[in-house]
């Protein structure tokens, strides 16, 4: 079935870009979004890209899509300690399914 | 900003009593969705809901848990004899259309402990 996997962990210096990867199985996924969790706060959608595309930029996020690989990555640029957050990954299939989550990063901006 | 709003935001319970989770989706949304995750893993689909039934339910959804939308503003999730396996984070999601999942609101979750 499908999968998403996220890496558990990042650090990252204010002022560095922080990069986030994943990686899904299944090649017809349709959208891949990325969502923020802030401590005790819902899961806010940051950003998303449709599959036929390989870059999205908005702001100080850029996210990569190799389709190829089965790839989503999302560069936060100039990172903040505001920053520090769950980003998790996800993937809608065809015919508007459910969202498939990964895990979830969990990113540390270190002042 | 409309918000989809969760209550309460920690529930403890022991082991094969009821619990209810509350939500109360953005007002004009007809779609509303459970999502859970345990701890150190996925955010799981448990179902969603439409036109005051179950369109769509995952294999974790079984016959201990139930959805309603009792009164055209709250939408519950009620676990009837919680288990210890129950215990995670659950999500409230509503939108507003169904044609794309970019537009799903999620609330700040219910952390359920089940003892």
């Amino acid at each position: 079935g499908e999968d998403v996997e996220q890496s558990l962990f990042l650090s990252v210096r204010e002022g560095d870009s922080s990069v986030i990867n994943c990686t899904y199985t299944d090649s017809s996924s349709t959208y891949l979004y990325w969502y923020k969790q802030e401590p005790g706060a819902g899961l806010q959608l940051l950003t998303y890209i449709f599959s036929n595309m390989d870059m999205k930029q908005d702001q100080r996020l850029t996210v990569l899509l190799n389709k190829k690989d089965k790839h989503l990555s999302l560069r936060i640029a100039d990172t903040q300690t505001g920053d520090s957050a769950i980003y998790f990954c996800a993937e809608s299939l065809p015919g508007n399914t459910p969202l498939v989550f990964g895990k979830g990063t969990r990113l540390s901006v270190i002042a | 900003e409309p918000e989809v709003t969760q209550t309460p935001s920690h529930q403890v319970t022991q082991m094969g009593q009821e619990v209810i989770l509350r939500c109360v989706p953005i007002s004009n949304h007809l779609y509303f969705y459970w999502y859970r995750q345990i701890l150190g893993q996925k955010v799981e689909f448990l179902v969603s809901f439409y036109n005051n039934e179950i369109s769509e339910k995952s294999e974790i959804f079984d016959d201990q848990f139930s959805v309603e939308r009792p009164d055209g503003s709250n939408f519950t999730l009620k676990i009837r004899s919680t288990k210890l396996e129950d215990s995670a984070m659950y999500f409230c999601a509503s939108s507003g259309d169904r044609a794309t999942n970019e537009k799903l609101f999620f609330g700040s979750g219910t952390q359920l402990s089940v003892l």
